[in-house]
């Protein structure tokens, strides 16, 4: 069965370190992968886009690489601040089907 | 631009009970997409309208079900209401929709509680 593991369920990193987030994926081939941020009581909100022929794709201190070979995916927050203490959801696209989340980890950066 | 709201935010409800949602997207946008959160299943998609017709389906029991209407806002129901049916229930909406790499646009979403 199609499967998406976000290997942390909550991640804890000291302020100012590289919070480094891992997406992994089984039985897809998926044309896109996004990151998204969750705030608790409130909707996901879009980060990244990584396009399958993509290797890596930055955004200010964030930064997404795609592995396609190992189906998987790695999110970076460099200089992590606690305004970062969010869950980040992992998402992939195959086709026209659906956008298919994985269950999120839950990262606190202390300060 | 206004973001996508949805109402009501909160609701209670019995078991046995319906319930209808309520999902504007933003302006412009022809995609409406219903996930459904909770914190062991994480976001499970429910279906997804695009200008009015049901484009892909998720794996919930009949008694979800949807529609989007021609200014695209769209509702979803629940009908005989189970306990496990408490959740955030979040819409989304993209221009484009499924397939087309674009950015999902969440509302806060409403959060069912079923007693």
């Amino acid at each position: 069965s199609q499967k998406i593991e976000q290997n942390s369920e909550a991640l804890n990193i000291q302020e100012g370190k590289t919070a480094t987030l891992t997406c992994n994926y089984t039985n897809y081939s998926p044309a896109y992968l996004q990151w998204y941020r969750q705030d608790p009581g409130r909707g996901p909100v879009f980060l990244l886009l990584i396009r399958e022929n993509e290797k890596e794709k930055r955004k200010e201190r964030l930064k997404v690489t795609f592995d396609t070979t190992l189906k998987q995916s790695l999110f970076h927050i460099t200089a992590s601040q606690p305004a970062d203490s969010a869950t980040y959801l992992c998402a992939l696209e195959v086709g026209n089907e659906k956008l298919t989340f994985g269950t999120g980890t839950r990262l606190t950066i202390i300060p | 631009k206004a973001g996508v709201t949805q109402t009501p935010r909160y609701l209670i409800k019995t078991r046995g009970q319906q319930v209808t949602l309520s999902c504007s997207p933003i302006s412009g946008h022809r995609s409406v997409s219903w996930y459904q959160q909770t914190p062991g299943q994480g976001l499970q998609f429910l279906f997804e309208y695009f200008s009015e017709t049901q484009r892909n389906k998720g794996n919930f029991p009949g008694r979800f079900s949807g529609r989007q209407f021609s200014n695209s806002r769209s509702e979803m129901n629940v009908s005989t209401l189970e306990l496990g049916d408490s959740a955030l229930y979040l819409c989304a909406s993209s221009w484009g929709g499924s397939g087309a790499g674009e950015t999902q646009y969440f509302g806060p979403g409403t959060r069912l509680l079923v007693l």
